[in-house]
């Protein structure tokens, strides 16, 4: 089993539709995540980090469900530059909190 | 600021040749992460450093794939001999701390084919 698992899409949604991705991750231990965004032949970028309690920041919600080692990023009102590659990221459990391990991505296509 | 730099941008050798990719850490950051990108694998952690010092290099394929960080400002990942299942797209990153809360930003990559 991969360490953290995404659906690799693509999807492909009109502008102004909501769309969610899910991950799942397989350490209980792992203590931090995150969604980063990675545009076409570029270098990936932090979107946001994922709290317990959830978090919102614009149109972008991420939720951790820790008792099912499940985390979701949610897009309201899509638009054609949120077209990209969304890689589900989590800590590598640990002394190494910061030693990243990231998920295959879920590539969004946003169309007019 | 300039951001992590990475040269060269693109790639191209035979099989048998050494390659050399080269990194620029974003000053301050004492911390920095070799990555490699392939469509079959992902992002995959190779090595990273802390204060110029190898911390954990587990994710280095084999000991064809070597790294150093001679300086603050400088690290270079090297392959000798290269081999066409090394090709894929290799992005150096840093950061300030390790800790998780800590944005690792990455360099633009090196996009590289082996022949």
């Amino acid at each position: 089993r991969k360490e953290v698992e995404q659906d690799p899409g693509p999807f492909n949604v009109p502008e102004g539709a909501t769309v969610a991705f899910n991950c799942t991750y397989s350490n209980s231990a792992s203590q931090s995540f995150f969604w980063y965004r990675q545009d076409c032949r570029k270098e990936p970028k932090l979107l946001m980090s994922v709290y317990s309690s959830g978090n919102e920041d614009g149109r972008f919600t991420a939720q951790l469900n820790r008792a099912s080692q499940y985390i979701s990023l949610l897009i309201r009102d899509s638009k054609l530059s949120d077209s990209a590659t969304y890689l589900c990221v989590v800590n590598s459990p640990g002394g190494n909190t910061g030693k990243l391990i990231f998920g295959q991505g879920t590539t969004l296509q946003v169309k007019p | 600021d300039a951001g992590v730099i990475q040269s060269p941008r693109h790639e191209v050798t035979e099989m048998g040749q050494e390659v050399t990719l080269r990194c620029k850490p974003i000053s301050g950051h004492d911390y920095l992460f070799w990555y490699r990108q392939t469509m079959m694998r992902g992002l995959e952690l190779l090595i990273y450093f802390n204060n110029n010092v190898p911390i954990d290099d587990s994710g280095m394929p084999e000991d064809r794939f070597s790294a150093k960080m001679p300086n603050a400002s400088f690290s270079t990942l090297k392959i000798q001999p290269s081999e066409p299942r090394d090709s894929a797209v290799y992005f150096c990153a840093s950061s300030w701390r390790l800790a998780a809360t800590d944005t690792q930003y990455f360099g633009p990559g090196t996009r590289l084919t082996v022949l």
